[in-house]
């Protein structure tokens, strides 16, 4: 079964207005990791989130998580042109080994 | 401090050659992962390892492709007699432990066409 499936799976917004993406998962996790990708380009970590933590903020970026409902989401505020890109949710369970979604793109238009 | 170094960035391969990818982890990582990511897809677990030890390679396909961390030198992931269907991107991933709380840096990938 797939963990950390994102939703949705395209985004379209203006540039300043907020963009909202979900990621769903299926089984415990002992943390959970944002990840965003540029066209043609590795992937950059965002934030990682602990099980026991609920929300978490870097910059512009707010991840909340909620365990029981095992779902998490990424708000990017005021968004960019330069937010442009693919943003994919990773849970992260023993040994470190982490499984990804199939990611969320997102276009911000200027 | 440089990131985790992959190479070749490009590769292009006719169906039946061999692919082998090189990944340098960041200083002081012990732990390398490779991933596979289909176009339009997200990335797919193959295996992970640790210095001469293959740790879970539940994600790798059971025939054609090897990886290797040696003691000494980069990893490869190695793929026998290539087709079509394997061409990817291949990400590597590097962290400084196997707990969970730790960060996993990735690198910029390799591309592998198959033609």
């Amino acid at each position: 079964s797939q963990q950390g499936e994102e939703d949705p799976q395209a985004l379209s917004i203006q540039e300043g207005e907020n963009a909202t993406m979900n990621c769903s998962y299926k089984t415990s996790i002992n943390n959970l990791q944002w990840y965003r990708q540029n066209s043609g380009r590795g992937l950059v970590h965002l934030i990682l989130i602990r099980s026991n933590e609920r929300e978490k903020h870097s910059g512009r970026l707010r991840v909340t998580l909620d365990t029981s409902k095992k779902s998490s989401s990424l708000l990017i505020t005021a968004s960019r042109a330069a937010d442009t890109a693919s943003y994919f949710c990773a849970t992260v369970g023993n040994a470190g080994k982490s499984t990804f979604g199939d990611g969320t793109t997102l276009t911000v238009k200027p | 401090n440089a990131g985790v170094m992959q190479n070749p960035r490009h590769l292009v391969r006719r169906r039946g050659q061999e692919a082998r990818l090189r990944c340098s982890p960041m200083k002081g990582h012990s732990h390398v992962y490779w991933y596979r990511q289909l176009p339009e897809e997200g990335l797919k677990f193959m295996v992970y390892l640790q210095k001469e030890n293959i740790i879970d390679e539940s994600g790798m396909p059971k025939e054609r492709f090897s990886a290797e961390f040696p003691k000494e030198g980069p990893s490869i992931l190695r793929i026998q007699q290539v087709v079509r269907g394997d061409s990817a991107a291949y990400f590597c991933a590097s962290s400084r432990a196997a707990d969970s709380g730790n960060t996993i840096y990735f690198g910029e990938g390799s591309w592998l066409t198959v033609v």
